[in-house]
């Protein structure tokens, strides 16, 4: 099946340092999403990529699909505490019944206040 | 709105034994997922339901699982009988459509 390489599996970060993970795939997908997930809670959506080469933003965070289709990269600037948590990429293709999301085994980031 | 409901949130039972997990996506949406995490790994699908019929269920990893969605609202995910690889972390996701994804709080379970 297909699977996806995220990196770095964990960071250690001072407050206001600036972060950047990223996700490979063997195979092509014609979304990307980046999730965080915090102790106790579920995967919740930051910022959902729909177009090859597209850079998209949300406050702190940005991230971008890869023209190959095959990777993306999220990046957080001037980390503050509550950044804290897992961050997965998912890959999706959506179209047709399938409405799977193949996720990243996730990165481990914790802020040094 | 309410969210995507998950219960039990822990549940530790000993290997043999039989757990159910339910689930109780948002209101309206016809499409409700399973996922797991065993530890340190990626979150991994499981099945997918639109309304009470099983959409895909590639992800099931074996006969001692069975999930069901009766009447289109909650799902139960049972397993039966409980072995000690089945420990992870559950989430129950619902969407109104391909996108849209919304998450559970998860069901951690403990099989020892």
């Amino acid at each position: 099946g297909q699977q996806l390489n995220q990196s770095p599996q964990s960071m250690f970060i001072q407050e206001g340092e600036d972060v950047s993970m990223n996700c490979t795939s063997s195979s092509i997908f014609n979304t990307w999403l980046w999730y965080k997930q915090e102790p106790g809670e579920g995967p919740v959506l930051l910022i959902a990529l729909y177009k090859a080469g597209e850079l998209t933003s949300n406050g702190r965070l940005t991230a971008q699909f890869g023209i190959t289709r095959k990777d993306s990269f999220l990046n957080i600037s001037a980390s503050i505490p509550s950044d804290v948590g897992i961050y997965f990429c998912a890959g999706h293709n959506s179209g047709g019944s399938n409405y799977k999301l193949t996720f990243g085994k996730g990165t481990l980031l914790t802020v040094n206040p | 709105e309410a969210g995507v409901t998950q219960f039990p949130s822990h549940s530790v039972i000993e290997k043999g034994q039989t757990v159910t997990l339910r689930c109780d996506p948002i209101s309206g949406h016809d499409n409700l997922y399973w996922y797991r995490r065993v530890m340190g790994k990626e979150i991994k699908f499981l099945l997918h339901f639109v309304k009470e019929s099983k959409q895909d269920e590639s992800g099931m990893p074996n006969n001692r699982f069975l999930a069901e969605r009766t009447g289109g609202t909650y799902s139960t995910l049972k397993v039966q009988p409980a072995e000690l690889e089945d420990s992870g972390v559950y989430f129950c996701a619902s969407s109104p459509s391909s996108y849209g994804y919304t998450f559970g709080s998860g069901t951690r379970l403990t099989v020892v």
